[in-house]
């Protein structure tokens, strides 16, 4: 039985790249979330898709960040031009059908994205 | 802004001994106050959970003490050993959102 799994684990961007990052949530779960963890810091709530919705994108950054978790395949963080505040690790959770509320959010390994 | 006020940022114990671990809240929304577990190069695994109805919760050798009027949680860690050393979260849910505490970095010396 799988966890979440992300790749790739490690990403190195330059300034004004983009950056893509994917996520498998666990077999059987239906809802996504992205977290970014600054160093030194706790993880920070990003956004909450389901397949094909944008439930709760309020932690997204306004401009250059999306995310989507289509019908078929990852869910994918998108991080357009990016810049070296950027650079953190994104950490993508999942839990299962049923109601987010009643259920734990299962942690993948994370990418951790660097830009020079 | 931190919703979720985490203390001390590390503490360092020996083998055998306490860790204890502090956490404050003041968004009474909140209804889920789990604890990660992280490890270098990791991502964070659920620890323990409580809900607010409940004062105390044990799982093996960690504990969490929930006070509700004061707005706080703490973890404890009985009979600590170096394979607890780690970082370790305290969160608060409310809805789907997790609320992060900044860490809290555990070493146990053998």
């Amino acid at each position: 039985n799988a966890g979440v799994m992300q790749n790739p684990r490690h990403l190195v961007r330059r300034r004004g790249q983009e950056a893509r990052l994917r996520c498998s949530p666990m077999k059987g779960h239906s809802h996504v979330y992205w977290y970014r963890q600054l160093p030194e810091e706790g993880l920070k709530f990003m956004v909450y898709l389901q397949k094909e919705n944008i439930i709760d994108e309020s932690g997204m950054p306004k401009e250059r960040f999306s995310a989507e978790f289509p019908k078929e395949g990852p869910s994918i963080l998108r991080i357009q031009q990016v810049v070296r505040g950027d650079s953190a690790a994104y950490f993508c959770a999942s839990s299962p059908p049923g109601g987010p509320r009643e259920n734990i959010q299962y942690f993948g390994a994370g990418t951790r994205l660097s830009v020079l | 802004q931190q919703q979720v006020k985490q203390s001390p940022q590390s503490l360092i114990v020996q083998k055998g001994g306490i860790s204890i671990i502090n956490c404050a809240y003041e968004n009474t929304a909140f209804d889920y106050f789990p604890w990660y577990q992280q490890f270098p190069g990791k991502g964070p695994a659920l620890l323990i959970a409580i809900r607010p109805d409940v004062s105390e919760k044990k799982e093996g050798r960690f504990t969490i003490s929930f006070n509700k009027s004061a707005k706080q949680f703490s973890l404890h860690i009985m009979d600590s050993q170096p394979g607890d050393s780690a970082t370790y979260f305290c969160a608060a849910m409310t809805d789907y959102k997790l609320s992060f505490g900044a860490g809290t970095t555990v070493t146990v010396r053998a």
